[in-house]
């Protein structure tokens, strides 16, 4: 079974602190794809990042950037020098070849304070 | 490129009334589409998923159902709305299975 495990609820940081946002997740599959999204006050998911269980390399885009790990299950998203405006809660999600559905992990609340 | 609409934006619905969410797709060719809902401060529940027109799978028993008329058309209706329906509901749409979803600006949803 799949599963999403966000094991921190909310974390708070002062604007330009650097934060990582952990996601650790299982599969049986060996071609799944894991994700990244935003939902920032307005409600509306954001797609950040998608990565597929074969492309292991490291993401960066601008002060984002992402960590996947095979061996721990993991796939971390770490902001850089955050901002105010980073605060939302960030869902990790995993979705199997074989599959339908995504499973969503249940959300990290980050807000960055001035 | 694709857009995904939502109507309405916001909805105060009385017990026992009825419901009707619309989604619409544009600028894609059969897609999957979803109904999500987001209890206060919770994760994403996975109502109904749709590979085709008139196709619709259930994740969760409920008081709530789903259609697809069309093909880049996704309703999510309810007889009778019960106070634990009150949430945000979420459309989304995808190319093929296990592929990104993008979602739509939601439906907040209270029942009084």
């Amino acid at each position: 079974a799949q599963k999403v495990t966000q094991a921190q609820t909310e974390i708070s940081v002062v604007e330009k602190e650097d934060v990582t946002l952990d996601c650790v997740y299982e599969t049986r599959d060996t071609t799944y794809y894991l994700f990244w999204y935003k939902q920032p006050p307005s409600g509306e998911l954001v797609f950040l990042i998608r990565r597929n269980s074969f492309d292991e390399q490291n993401e960066i885009s601008g002060r984002y950037s992402w960590n996947f790990q095979k061996s721990t299950s993991s796939f971390n998203f770490t902001i850089t020098a955050s901002q105010v405006v980073d605060s939302a809660v960030y869902f990790c999600a995993l979705s199997e070849a074989g599959g339908q559905n995504f499973v969503f992990g249940p959300g990290t609340r980050l807000s960055v304070l001035p | 490129s694709q857009t995904i609409h939502q109507w309405p934006a916001t909805l105060v619905q009385p017990v026992g009334s009825p419901l009707s969410l619309e989604c619409t797709v544009e600028g894609t060719s059969n897609p999957n589409l979803y109904w999500y809902r987001q209890a206060a401060g919770r994760g994403l529940q996975l109502l109904f998923y749709s590979v085709g027109i008139g196709q619709i799978s259930s994740e969760v028993p409920q008081n709530l159902s789903a259609s697809r008329p069309q093909d880049r058309q996704f309703i999510l209706s309810s007889k009778k709305l019960l106070l634990s329906d009150s949430g945000f509901y979420l459309c989304a749409w995808g190319k093929r299975r296990a592929d990104t979803q993008y979602f739509g600006p939601g439906t907040r949803l209270t029942v009084l």
